[in-house]
């Protein structure tokens, strides 16, 4: 079973531009989470998405946002591209109570 | 809120020794408890989970970690490590239903092994 795969791997930007991030969970997994691992504040929680709608939202600014397709997997969208935004974006399903599935993330650098 | 605290942001031990990270939680009930663990670079890999039942939970490469409720506490612990344990541990909660869905997570624990 293939697990969470997120892409691209590395992904460059400059202030100010967009970033497109993407996500396909697990087979069968309706639900995608999206986490931001920056430096020095952890991991924080971004949004939810299941079945197609938002479900929940972390404590981030509206130009972070996403969607999901049918076929369940997502994209989180970051507008207006700010230095603080570099940091490692973690997309995870959750196969019913065996805990969170993460993938290998997208590393985000912006400049 | 929820809230998890993961005391120790680095700690050192000798390949052979046993290890114990301390994890301790801020919740209204008891909620669902997971610890992962980071290699550099890399995304985040599920060691263990509590959901309820007995309280000591066996989990993959040989750890475990003890819920105590009276102590909001979920430590992880690992007899004898190994070299190739040096990751960052993260300790999380959550609920499985409700509260949003999503997972709260402690700051870390840097974990380096001397050979």
């Amino acid at each position: 079973e293939a697990g969470v795969t997120q892409s691209p791997t590395h992904l460059i930007k400059t202030r100010g531009q967009q970033a497109t991030l993407r996500c396909s969970p697990i087979s069968g997994h309706t639900s995608v989470y999206w986490y931001q691992q920056a430096l020095g504040l952890g991991l924080q929680f971004l949004l939810w998405y299941d079945e197609g709608e938002e479900r929940n939202r972390g404590n981030f600014p509206p130009r972070f946002s996403g969607r999901q397709f049918p076929n369940y997997s997502s994209e989180l969208n970051v507008n207006a591209l700010e230095l603080e935004d570099s940091a490692l974006y973690l997309c995870a399903s959750r196969p019913g109570e065996s805990g969170y599935t993460f993938g290998s993330g997208t590393r985000l650098t912006v400049v | 809120a929820q809230s998890v605290t993961q005391p120790d942001i680095h700690i050192t031990v000798s390949e052979g020794a046993s290890l114990e990270l301390r994890c301790n939680y801020s919740y209204g009930a008891t909620p669902y408890l997971f610890w992962y663990v980071q290699s550099p670079g890399q995304g985040l890999q599920l060691l263990l989970k509590y959901f309820s039942g007995d309280t000591l939970v066996q989990g993959i490469k040989g750890f475990e970690a003890e819920f105590k409720r009276s102590q909001s506490s979920f430590n992880l612990r690992k007899p004898s490590v190994h070299w190739s344990d040096a990751a960052e541990y993260f300790c999380a909660v959550g609920l499985l239903t409700g509260g949003g869905n999503k997972l709260t997570f402690g700051t870390g624990t840097q974990l380096k092994v001397e050979l």
